[in-house]
């Protein structure tokens, strides 16, 4: 597609409820990356994935997330038993490869997640 | 470790007013900097970007200088619009595991008044 597009825009879901959240990045870029950004904070780092695998997930907060990528095009990031705390818009981004010189991301708009 | 500070806002301008924006960065090596902005209801834009020491980034009116010495680049413009108003973010970029990897600060929120 033109642009990095992420479902549902917004989504609100009770604490302990599972949740999937869906970035569909530019056709035919390679990397991608999820960010998390908390109210009145930058978008911190969640994981990278080359292609189908995931590079690097340091930054994943605990075992309760978990993302997948299975045909190197949409990725899906999942949240088990949700608390109040992982409420925050989670921002997709991908770029053509993974060492592009100008740092080409195409962010999504986010989804803003609210577990209530 | 890697890290980038910017001053805390909301930064409050009347319209055509000078803007400076306060970003100092922790690093090892030589990352790259960039100034990405957010406005309202949108994903995050690169605004203006600078790869090494002394290279002056610059884009609709903005300006960034990457200044080593001072582990700095401020955000500048000169005449500010109400449609600038928007959150102004910081990044680094560091080569890191065979990929690059963007390290933001927490964001600086601008409003302009006509």
């Amino acid at each position: 597609g033109a642009g990095v597009s992420q479902t549902p825009s917004n989504k609100v879901t009770e604490k302990g409820k599972y949740v999937e959240l869906r970035c569909d990045p530019i056709s035919g870029h390679t990397a991608l990356y999820w960010y998390r950004q908390s109210l009145g904070q930058g978008p911190e780092f969640l994981i990278y994935f080359q292609g189908t695998g995931a590079a690097d997930d340091s930054g994943l907060p605990n075992d309760r997330f978990f993302a997948v990528r299975p045909e190197g095009s949409v990725s899906t990031l999942k949240i088990q038993r949700t608390e109040r705390g992982d409420s925050a818009v989670y921002l997709c981004a991908s770029s053509p490869g993974p060492l592009q010189g100008d740092y080409g991301y195409t962010f999504g708009s986010g989804t803003r997640l609210t577990v209530v | 470790g890697n890290s980038v500070t910017q001053m805390e806002g909301p930064v409050t301008l009347s319209e055509e007013a000078f803007l400076t924006i306060n970003c100092t960065y922790t690093a090892t090596g030589y990352p790259s900097l960039f100034w990405y902005v957010q406005y309202p209801g949108e994903g995050l834009q690169l605004l203006l970007k600078a790869t090494k020491a002394d290279d002056k980034g610059s884009n609709k009116g903005f300006e960034a200088t990457y200044r080593k010495e001072t582990t700095s680049f401020h955000l500048e413009k000169g005449s500010v619009q109400v449609s600038d108003s928007a959150v102004y973010f910081c990044a680094l970029g560091r080569v890191s595991g065979g990929y690059n990897k963007l390290i933001f600060g927490a964001g600086t929120r601008l409003a302009v008044h006509p």
